[in-house]
Parts: structure tokens; sequence; C-alpha cells
């Protein structure tokens, strides 16, 4: 049972470059996120989709765009990366069933931009 | 918004010993309350939650109280072992239209010493 699988696990940009960070789930949830984890600041919320077809930003989205391609995957886009983005992603998917239900998260993609 | 603060940031205790982690949080409506750990280079993995319903909780040596009078809730973990050792989260979710948005504190490193 993979759950919630991110791709890359590392990378390194330059300024001003472009990246995809992938997420998919196999749990058929409904909801997924995106949260950047920096140090001593928790996880911080970019963008998330409560259900196939929708987005919302969240806490921090600016320089950010996502995509929800279908159900299972989420896809979060650095048009042009700056040196602030450097930070540690994670993706999040949520059970469809009852509203106070857990996050399950992904092992993270850690990005840093030169 | 929701504003979740938690102490200590850094928690070292020898083997054996119990853990307390404090969460404080300020909207009133927030009914569910989840806790996380973090493994170095993993994603965050729930290991207890509560509902504002019940006040305690217990798993093995894992317990969260909350305290809904004075917005509070902790986790504590007794007998502590080495591999206890990791970064842990509070968070709080308050009903926002349907959507499920939890508020998460900036984290708690513990370190237990064999």
């Amino acid at each position: 049972n993979a759950g919630v699988t991110q791709t890359p696990k590392f990378q390194v940009l330059k300024t001003g470059q472009s990246m995809t960070l992938q997420c998919a789930q196999d749990m058929n949830h409904n909801s997924m996120y995106w949260y950047r984890q920096d140090p001593g600041m928790g996880l911080r919320l970019i963008y998330y989709s409560a259900s196939e077809g929708t987005t919302d930003k969240g806490e921090v989205p600016n320089g950010y765009n996502v995509s929800r391609l279908n159900k299972r995957e989420f896809s979060l886009r650095l048009e042009s990366a700056a040196p602030s983005q450097t930070s540690v992603y994670f993706c999040a998917s949520r059970a469809p069933t009852g509203l106070n239900q857990p996050q399950h998260f992904g092992d993270g993609t850690r990005l840093s931009i030169l | 918004g929701e504003n979740v603060e938690q102490h200590p940031s850094t928690l070292s205790v020898q083997e054996g010993d119990s853990a307390v982690i404090k969460c404080t949080y300020s909207d009133s409506a927030s009914n569910y309350f989840p806790w996380y750990k973090q493994e170095l280079g993993k994603g965050p993995q729930l290991i207890i939650d509560i509902r504002s319903n019940v006040g305690e909780k217990k798993d093995q040596r894992i317990a969260v109280t909350l305290n809904k009078t004075a917005k509070h809730f902790s986790l504590h973990i007794t007998e502590t072992q080495p591999e206890d050792s990791a970064v842990y989260f509070c968070a709080a979710r308050a009903p926002s239209g349907g959507s499920y948005i939890p508020t998460f504190g900036r984290g708690t490193s513990l370190i237990v010493h064999p």
C-alpha cells in the first residue's frame, strides 16, 4: 500500500527555473493538500483541493500554481523559482468520509533554489 | 483564523521518563485535534487524535488530554524510548464551510537519551 507518493525526493534549481512537483495517492481520497515546511515554522498550507476539479489558496500561495489532474494526482508548479522557495514540500490527502478525519502525508520533496 | 501555539520547541528527556507537549488554540469552535510524529527524512504521521466531545484518549504509552474551557490540549508520552525521538506537531481544526483546513503548531523536537 503506497499511500501518498511524491516525486522527486530531492531537487536543486537555479533562480528563475521552473519545476513541477508531483503527488499521487492511491487511497481514493477526495481532498489533497500542498504544504511547505521551514525550520521553526511548522507546516504552512500553500494550496488545497477539496475535491477533483476544485483548488483553493492556502496561507502562502504566492509564487505557486497547482493542478488537480484527476482524483489521484495533485501537482505543484513553481513558474520562476526564487531562493525564498527553498524548503521541504509535503503533499497530503484526506479520506472522504466525515469531516474530522486525519491527513495522510507523503515523505516530501527537498527543494533547493540557488 | 485559528492560531495554535506549541511548547516547548525542544524537549530532552532520559529514557524511561515521561514527556509532555502542550498546545493552545484560539478558536473556540475548533473540534478536532490530531497529533503527528515526524521522523527524520519522513513525512508527518498521525499518532493520536481527539475530538471535542472527549476529554482524554489513550493508546498504549501515548495519551492526549483536552481542556475546552482553557482551550489547550496536551500530548503525554510515558516510559519514553529512544525510538520516540522525533518532531511532534499538534493541530487544531475549526469548521469552515465544510473544508478541512487544520492549523498546525510549530513543532516540538523530542530527544530521548538512552
